[in-house]
């Protein structure tokens, strides 16, 4: 089945603690990207990857880090975690980027306290 | 600034009738426009989309429609059902300079009554 998979769907955590939000497509799709969403603000785009090796900063990138070393993996990475990054997190992947309809993980609760 | 505004955040139709779903956006460098609908515990999933070469695109009972000259975006739903109870979002992308990179709505939720 064609699907984009994120791992873990709830996580809670202190402020500081590492963390890895885990993102993996099966459609061997080149543009990967991170949303997070917030109430009244919609999803709001966090990086995106065009491509293996290559990544940018999207609309609300601070605080985050994340990979691309292969096409199917896509993993999120917060060195710090502070309260204001609780949110819940999509990843997600397509053929190529904007014009091709995008395929969304089914999402990250995270809790930052 | 949000360049893409959904400005009710709710609406409640009876089944049968016609749900409309409104967006406005501000960057007339916009040129494609898409919508995706999303249950709760679920990702948003794409449905219908309009390049801003056509005023309208329709699939099954979704509509789109484009005015450019007033930035404006609807999407119809003819009959409404209830599984088309979500929160749906509005999305622009500009052109090649900015990658493509989707501007989304804040969303509406659209509850559909039995």
């Amino acid at each position: 089945e064609a699907q984009v998979t994120q791992n873990p769907r709830y996580l809670i955590t202190v402020t500081g603690k590492k963390l890895t939000v885990t993102c993996s497509q099966n459609m061997n799709h080149e543009y990967m990207s991170w949303y997070r969403q917030d109430p009244g603000l919609g999803l709001r785009q966090i990086y995106y990857s065009m491509n293996v090796e290559v990544t940018d900063k999207g609309d609300v990138p601070e605080g985050y880090k994340v990979s691309r070393k292969e096409k199917r993996n896509f993993p999120l990475i917060l060195e710090s975690p502070s309260p204001n990054q609780t949110s819940l997190y999509f990843c997600a992947s397509s053929p190529r980027t904007g014009r091709s309809p995008l395929h969304f993980g089914n999402g990250t609760r995270l809790t930052v306290t | 600034d949000q360049q893409v505004k959904q400005n009710s955040p709710s609406l409640s139709v009876q089944e049968g009738r016609i749900s409309i779903l409104n967006c406005d956006y501000t960057n007339s460098m916009f040129d494609y426009f898409l919508w995706y609908k999303k249950y709760p515990a679920e990702g948003p999933t794409f449905l219908i989309s309009i390049s801003s070469i056509k005023d309208k695109n329709e699939d099954g009972r979704f509509t789109v429609f484009l005015n450019k000259s007033a930035k404006h975006l609807s999407l119809h739903i003819v009959p409404s059902q209830p599984g088309d109870s979500a929160v749906y979002f509005c999305a622009a992308s500009g052109d090649k300079g900015s990658n493509y990179q989707l501007i989304w709505g804040a969303g509406t939720k659209l509850i559909i009554k039995p």
